[in-house]
């Protein structure tokens, strides 16, 4: 399947600082979902990308589609404790060839608060 | 967005036995999915959820191993076979609109 690298691995922040990561890979895509993960459950769709370079916020979080299409970016300005979670990229191919989406490895973020 | 419920939301079960997962989805969705998250790890397609059809797996896994039923378009079974404890993982129902949903999850530990 298709391999997206998802960075850093994880981070431990402090409250009130802002968070960056990103999801890189050698295809393109032509969807970009950045998904939360809380211990226990499933994940929940935070930010859908349908276009490059379009640039997208929901509350503090906001995320990019990557120009060339080959990687997303999302950003948590002043974190809180309740950020903490394991957030996932995934990525539907271009052209689409199956309606699947692949999923990055996951960055673990830890707030101290 | 769909609404996606799964039961059972944990279970603990024997090595050998099987155990059978449901998920219920509030509206038609025609295309749905079941994933597999072992522990610290990314989401695993297992399969699409074909209704009125036979499965489609994704490669290293078997029908014989994960059957799976989806006999309209708000419901869908995945049943994890002889079980082992190399099955422990979270098992995830997904659906696909433009954007995919996921439900809530079964944590599944086999002894």
């Amino acid at each position: 399947g298709q391999q997206l690298n998802q960075s850093p691995q994880s981070m431990f922040i402090q409250e009130g600082e802002d968070v960056s990561m990103n999801c890189t890979s050698s295809s393109i895509f032509n969807t970009w979902l950045w998904y939360k993960q809380d211990p226990g459950e499933g994940p929940v769709l935070l930010i859908a990308l349908y276009k490059a370079g379009e640039l997208t916020s929901n509350g503090r979080l906001t995320a990019q589609f990557g120009i060339t299409r080959k990687d997303s970016f999302l950003n948590i300005s002043a974190s809180i404790p309740s950020d903490v979670g394991i957030y996932f990229c995934a990525g539907q191919l271009y052209p689409d060839t199956g309606n699947q989406f692949y999923f990055g490895t996951g960055t673990s973020l830890t707030v101290i608060p | 967005s769909a609404v996606i419920s799964q039961k059972p939301s944990r279970d603990i079960c024997q090595r050998g036995t099987s155990l059978t997962i449901q998920c219920q989805v509030d509206s038609q969705v025609t295309m749905m999915f079941w994933y597999r998250q072992q522990p610290g790890q990314s989401l695993t397609l297992i399969a699409t959820a074909n209704q009125g059809s036979e499965a489609t797996y994704e490669s290293g896994f078997v029908i014989d191993k994960f059957p799976i039923s989806r006999p309209n378009l708000t419901f869908s079974t995945l049943t994890v076979s002889n079980m082992s404890p190399e099955d422990s993982s979270i098992y995830l129902c997904s659906v696909k609109e433009n954007e995919q949903f996921f439900g809530p999850g079964t944590r599944l530990t086999v002894l």
